[in-house]
């Protein structure tokens, strides 16, 4: 089976500049979600994403969004970067019979650079 | 705020030698608790997910512990090998949680 895939692998914006990333999960997986890794913060857990619809969601501002199709691959929506969110965005899928208890299965990561 | 904190920060091991180190979190309204190895360059690999107060798991030479009631999990390396080098996180789901919420991470690194 193949594993979770994240697009693109690398980017580089700048500040004011908005962008979108994304995730395909592991086939039969219904849920995505995803978490922002930084020196400073460590792993942080941004939203969770189930048949479409936004389920849980973490302290990120507004400017953070995403969205899930019905295939269930999701995206991830950053408006009005800043300096502060360049960092590694990882997705993960799991099956969600369990929500958040699921185990999950992370993707290789995009790495976000904002100049 | 949720304070989840792992110990020790990092870790040297000698191959061969096992060790431990430990996840502390609230202790109450406990849901769940997931332990994940993420090895450099590569992704964040499931270790655990451990729900009931005693719960013990394992997988091949690592194997985990969970308290619940005073708030801690241990994770156990027996015979350490080099490609046990990793950084372990604990991430914390409290009852009627909406959110994981990530330890800081043990950075353990066998040395051959």
């Amino acid at each position: 089976k193949a594993g979770v895939t994240q697009t693109p692998r690398y980017l580089i914006k700048t500040r004011g500049q908005q962008v979108t990333l994304s995730c395909s999960p592991i086939s039969g997986h219904r849920s995505v979600s995803w978490y922002q890794q930084t020196p400073g913060q460590g792993l942080q857990f941004l939203f969770e994403y189930f048949s479409e619809t936004q389920r849980n969601k973490g302290n990120f501002p507004g400017r953070f969004s995403g969205r899930q199709f019905s295939n269930s691959r999701s995206e991830m929506n950053v408006s009005t970067l800043e300096l502060g969110d360049s960092a590694l965005y990882l997705c993960a899928s799991s099956l969600a019979l369990g929500g958040l208890t699921d185990t999950q299965y992370f993707g290789p990561g995009t790495r976000l650079t904002v100049l | 705020i949720l304070n989840v904190e792992q110990s020790p920060q990092s870790l040297h091991v000698q191959e061969g030698d096992s060790t431990n180190f430990t996840c502390s979190f609230p202790s109450s309204n406990f849901y769940a608790l997931h332990w994940y190895r993420w090895e450099t360059a590569k992704s964040p690999e499931a270790l655990f997910v451990m729900t009931l107060n005693g719960d013990e798991k394992k997988k091949g030479r690592i194997s985990a512990t969970l308290n619940t009631k005073e708030g801690y999990s241990y994770l156990y390396i027996k015979g350490s090998q080099p490609e046990d080098s990793a950084t372990y996180l604990c991430a914390f789901l409290k009852a009627a949680g909406n959110k994981l919420t990530f330890g800081g991470g043990t950075r353990v690194l066998v040395k051959p």
